[in-house]
């Protein structure tokens, strides 16, 4: 049973244009997500998280929004870059319920040039 | 700081075989993690301890896996006897104690493939 789910598993972008990459979730008991980045024979690195008390949140060229009653939330790249090309992990945690994230199955994003 | 040190990077073996996949985590975290990636089920966590203390095991697929940690600076992840179902990247990952904002941190994984 997949609690965290991104249905997209592959996404190709033009340089400069936006990515959004998205996630839902079925657990409602989850308050705070978190995304990765994974670059090929690389451990998962953090990249940007949001508390449920917020719908959004901002780093840079990197913008997370949450829509709690939809249980959606989505992270927006702008502009993407080459580098940006990476599988992109959706987490979510449950904070009273141990420190434990639970993922997404990823989505491969791929910036052309 | 090194970051977490997981070893094997690379490991094959054939069905029936013992595996043991080896991981330091980040100095002065007390929280360490041991995650399973597949295509079909992504990033999935096996069993993860605090202070050296296994907290959860509920992700750990059956009794042939098993995950110690003896001391701060070390853990095992033990596959007995593998199957090839078993073949997956594996990784550990390390936080340090507190809230909810404690970002993990991974290892380079170890690619697993059991003939």
């Amino acid at each position: 049973d997949q609690q965290v789910k991104q249905n997209s598993p592959s996404l190709s972008v033009q340089e400069g244009r936006i990515s959004i990459l998205n996630c839902d979730y079925t657990n409602s008991m989850f308050d705070y997500f978190l995304w990765y980045k994974k670059y090929p024979a690389e451990g998962p690195t953090f990249l940007i998280s949001i508390s449920s008390i917020k719908d959004k949140n901002e780093d840079g060229r990197f913008t997370v929004f949450l829509n709690k009653s939809a249980k959606h939330l989505s992270l927006h790249i702008v502009p993407s870059q080459p580098g940006d090309s990476a599988v992109y992990f959706c987490a979510a945690i449950h904070t009273g319920g141990g420190n434990k994230l639970t993922f997404g199955t990823g989505t491969q994003l791929k910036v052309e040039l | 700081d090194a970051g977490v040190i997981q070893s094997p990077r690379h490991e094959v073996t054939e069905m029936g075989q013992e595996v043991t996949l080896r991981c330091k985590p980040i100095s002065g975290h007390d929280y360490l993690f041991w995650y399973r990636q597949t295509m079909m089920r992504g990033l999935e966590l096996l069993i993860y301890f605090n202070n050296n203390v296994p907290i959860d095991d509920s992700g750990m697929p059956e009794d042939r896996f098993s995950a110690k940690m003896p001391n701060a600076s070390f853990s095992t992840l033990k596959i007995q006897p593998s199957e090839p179902r078993d073949s997956a990247v594996y990784f550990c990952a390390s936080s340090r104690t507190s809230g909810r904002t404690d970002t993990q941190y991974f290892g380079p994984g170890t690619r697993l493939t059991v003939l």
